[in-house]
């Protein structure tokens, strides 16, 4: 099993629909939780971060971690069409190590 | 720049031969990791430098790939041997401390392509 699961399916969604992605893990010692966006021919950028388990809203988006399912999910609300990109959940393992699912591709229609 | 900077943006190489990939990581960052991506396998950790600390090789896939970190800057990774299964995006990315948030500022990644 991996550390990190986050099923690679592309989605397509349109023009102010909510987006919901979301990973798993198995390594119970994570207590840092990352979502990176990554734009095509870029590098990832950090989205968010979370600390141990919670809720965390930055405008649209809001990441949730759920440590006692070892799950951890990201919400986009009022998508736009700038927000396509990959999203790779990414967990720290210490040192700033890190790591990531294998991304979600998402196209937002307009 | 502000930024990552990474070199060449792009490589094709023929089986056999070496490599060297440069990064030029953000002014005062401490901190400099080498990541992997390869389609569909995510991103996969290398190594990682910190001030003048022994780097942590645990993420090289083999005695082929080396990296080095001179003066506390500028690092190179180097692939010997290149094989087809190297063809990937090196990533490299640099963090003002390796206190552990997780906030990481990565490159544009130097795409590489064996024949």
């Amino acid at each position: 099993q991996k550390e990190v699961e986050q099923d690679p399916g592309p989605l397509s969604v349109p023009e102010g629909a909510i987006v919901s992605l979301n990973c798993t893990y198995s390594n119970s010692a994570f207590q840092y939780f990352m979502w990176y966006r990554q734009y095509s021919r870029k590098g990832p950028e950090l989205l968010m971060y979370t600390y141990s388990s919670g809720n965390k809203e930055d405008g649209r988006f809001t990441a949730q971690v759920d440590k006692s399912s070892k799950y951890i999910s990201l919400f986009i609300r009022d998508s736009q069409p700038s927000d396509s990109a990959t999203y790779l959940c990414a967990m720290e393992r210490g040192n700033n190590r890190l790591a990531f699912g294998k991304g979600n591709q998402v196209v937002v229609i307009p | 720049g502000a930024g990552v900077s990474q070199s060449p943006s792009n490589k094709v190489t023929e089986k056999g031969k070496d490599v060297e990939l440069r990064c030029d990581p953000i002014s005062g960052h401490t901190a400099l990791y080498w990541y992997r991506q390869s389609l569909g396998q995510g991103l996969e950790f290398l190594i990682y430098f910190q001030g003048n600390s022994a780097p942590d090789k645990s993420g090289l896939p083999s005695d082929r790939f080396s990296a080095e970190r001179t003066g506390g800057s500028v690092s190179t990774l180097t692939i010997q041997r290149t094989q087809q299964e190297d063809s990937a995006v090196y990533l490299c990315a640099s963090s003002p401390t390796s206190a552990g948030t997780g906030e990481l500022f990565f490159g544009e990644g130097s795409r590489l392509t064996v024949l």
